[in-house]
């Protein structure tokens, strides 16, 4: 079945810092990618997603490429700041039949930035 | 505007004690689904709807029911609850047709801790 693998956390970063997150999946098809985040004490928001090989999400300064032939899609930042500290959740949608409407996640990785 | 609501959104019980926790949505979406959100373990499908009175397991059903009598609700029913169901839960809505790119949305989610 589907499965998405991030990368192992916490991660912890200064303000400033490069950020990526890894995020490897498997899955028959053709499935769209996301990225959810989660802030502390909130509920999940969609930061971005990609729907087809070589599709690049961007949002709030996040960006995400859908590598088909290395089944990733890492998220990545050029300069986190202290509001970006949250828990971050790769996942993907699967191209139809019953698994149309699920999310498969990853684990969840969670950042948090220090001024 | 597009919502998914439920309630309650925090919730200590005991033991075997039944609760349903409800989850409304105002988009006219065919698709709901239960996730359950675990430490380490990412966000997990408990059972989804394709439509009214279309219901299957997920990846995590057992200790769960849960009825899809009207197209806007999906009740997530716990018959006689577990220490091990103590977990965030989010009830998520999407329309069927359109694309494995379309939004999915997530309520807010309900804490629930048995003891």
């Amino acid at each position: 079945g589907d499965s998405v693998t991030q990368m192992e956390g916490p991660v912890t970063l200064s303000e400033e810092a490069f950020l990526t997150i890894n995020c490897t999946y498997t899955a028959t098809g053709y499935p769209s990618l996301f990225w959810y985040v989660q802030y502390p004490g909130e509920g999940l928001q969609l930061l971005l997603k990609a729907t087809k090989a070589d599709d690049k999400g961007s949002n709030k300064g996040f960006e995400a490429t859908y590598r088909k032939e290395t089944t990733s899609f890492h998220l990545e930042k050029g300069s986190v700041q202290v509001s970006d500290s949250a828990v971050y959740f790769c996942a993907l949608r699967g191209a139809g039949g019953t698994s149309y409407g699920k999310l498969t996640f990853g684990q969840g990785t969670i950042l948090t930035v220090h001024p | 505007e597009a919502q998914v609501t439920q309630n309650p959104r925090y919730l200590i019980t005991v033991t075997g004690k039944k609760l349903t926790v409800t989850c409304s949505q105002n988009m006219n979406h065919e698709y709901m689904s239960w996730y359950r959100q675990d430490p380490g373990l990412g966000l997990r499908q408990i059972y989804y709807s394709m439509n009214v009175e279309v219901t299957d397991k997920g990846d995590v059903p057992e200790g769960y029911k849960v009825s899809r009598k009207e197209k806007r609700n999906f009740p997530l029913i716990l018959e006689s609850p577990s220490p091990n169901q103590t977990s965030l839960y989010f009830c998520a809505s999407s329309p069927y047709g359109g694309g494995p790119g379309n939004t999915i949305y997530f309520g807010e989610g309900s804490w629930l801790t048995v003891v």
